[in-house]
């Protein structure tokens, strides 16, 4: 089973600051990896997939990046509604599991 | 509008059982992978299992192997996910999602209580 790693585990920023976010996996998934956003008490929404393509209405300040190992969130000037946390998902084959990773939760500085 | 609607979630004793439904409307369901995921009180997504568009492949995490049984009724649109043999660990929010690989639509989730 691929592992997914996330750090960090909590991003203080202020509103209007750039949120990098990291995720690694512990094989290459090539660029099999997606990213969701999700506030409290709601279902997740993708983001990003493909590594770097945002979903259908997603801002253009979220951009995804890297292949294989490797993999980036870069919110470039975070709103307020932006604060949620943020999970990353490999689906590199089926069968799956196509696993997340633990998440990191973007607060408020 | 393109709408996964799950229901069927409650409390049940240690032991029990349940099933989940996600009822699908505004795509072709039929020709989509689909998903249980969930979520404990307070923790991150774990995947649990998945069905493929014709049901004819399925996987289940190590977790819930031999006590959930994922199916679907393409008739119906509606994706189904029976459990058994209920543990206080599989208390969590479950979501229903579409997708071949990414999850592009999400369910609401229902909530499953496990406890005596």
């Amino acid at each position: 089973e691929i592992v997914m790693t996330q750090s960090p585990a909590t991003l203080s920023v202020s509103p209007g600051e750039r949120a990098t976010l990291s995720c690694r996996a512990s094989q290459s998934v090539s660029s099999n990896l997606a990213w969701y956003q999700q506030k409290p008490g709601q279902a997740p929404r993708l983001l990003i997939y493909g590594a770097s393509t945002r979903a259908t209405g997603i801002p253009a300040r979220f951009s995804g990046s890297g292949s294989g190992t490797e993999f980036t969130l870069t919110i470039s000037s975070l709103q307020s509604e932006d604060f949620a946390v943020y999970y990353c998902q490999q689906y590199n084959n089926w069968p799956p599991p196509w696993t997340f990773g633990q998440g990191t939760k973007v607060e408020i500085k | 509008e393109v709408q996964l609607v799950e229901s069927g979630g409650g409390l049940v004793q240690p032991g029990g059982s349940l099933r989940l439904s996600c009822a699908a409307s505004g795509f072709t369901f039929s020709s989509y992978a689909m998903h249980w995921v969930r979520q404990a009180p307070g923790k991150g997504l774990e995947y649990v299992s998945a069905i493929s568009s014709n049901g004819g492949s399925t996987y289940y995490a190590n977790s819930v192997k031999g006590r959930f049984t994922i199916s679907r009724d393409n008739s119906k649109n509606t994706l189904y996910l029976q459990m058994g043999s209920l543990r206080a660990e599989d208390m969590a929010v479950y979501y229903c999602a579409r997708g071949e690989g990414v999850m592009d639509v999400w369910g609401q989730g229902t909530t499953v209580t496990v406890s005596s």
